[in-house]
């Protein structure tokens, strides 16, 4: 599975947008873009995932750059409970282990 | 049930002690992974099981690590002679064979805390 690259920390003020950034410059045709996220010490929680269309749901969307060398997870209005560290992971859709990284911190302030 | 369970959700070991941990996956779900999370940000996987079979084995410690999933029974994860290093939070994750969109979320459980003195 393709490694990816997440800027370690970001902030947000309640109620903007959240833009978190992933790089996975050597994703190959067959493998999706994941994203979860950890509320404190909770078990990941799964948000969304794409192939190459962009992608929205109840809790945000995925937007994946053409070349798909990278992607973007929005959160359009950003509430203090989205506070938590928030992981891209790469992986073939077949099932199987899911490979972290070290994730993106997102503090969301008052 | 419709929530991956864990338990115990604290265990403290001394060094050299047994620790099992537990696991029961969300009903009609055939994929059980066990990741371990030792340091913030820090996941490793350790084993996946389709039903009672081992899927994928690659992130197991070939000693002091043995996990079992029977039919009709959580499935456990067995740290014989526990190390310091030992120390983490388990979690154990569930999924579908095949989900609508044909993607296969993990549903993750709340972790066990395991403490090794």
């Amino acid at each position: 599975d393709a490694k990816t690259t997440q800027p370690p920390s970001m902030d947000c003020a309640e109620g903007r947008a959240a833009n978190l950034p992933c790089n996975h410059s050597t994703i190959s045709g067959n493998e999706y873009v994941y994203w979860y996220r950890q509320i404190h010490s909770q078990g990941p929680q799964y948000i969304i995932h794409g192939l190459k269309n962009n992608e929205t749901n109840e809790m945000a969307s995925l937007i994946i750059t053409e070349d798909r060398k990278s992607s973007t997870l929005i959160l359009p209005h950003a509430t203090l409970r989205d506070t938590a560290v928030y992981y891209c992971i790469v992986r073939k859709n077949q099932g199987g282990k899911l490979i972290f990284g070290q994730g993106t911190e997102l503090s969301v302030k008052p | 049930g419709e929530e991956v369970a864990q338990t115990p959700k604290h265990l403290v070991r001394g060094e050299g002690q047994k620790a099992k941990l537990y696991c029961a996956p969300i009903k009609g779900h055939s994929y059980v992974f066990w990741y371990q999370q030792v340091l913030k940000n820090e996941f490793k996987f350790l084993i996946s099981f389709q039903n009672e079979n081992v899927f994928d084995e690659t992130g197991m410690p070939k000693e002091r690590f043995s996990a079992k999933c029977l039919p009709n029974s959580p499935c456990s994860l067995e740290i014989q002679a526990t190390k310091l290093e030992d120390s983490a939070v388990y979690f154990c994750a569930s999924s579908h064979p095949k989900l609508a969109g044909g993607y296969n979320e993990q549903f993750f459980g709340p972790g066990t805390r395991l403490t090794v003195l």
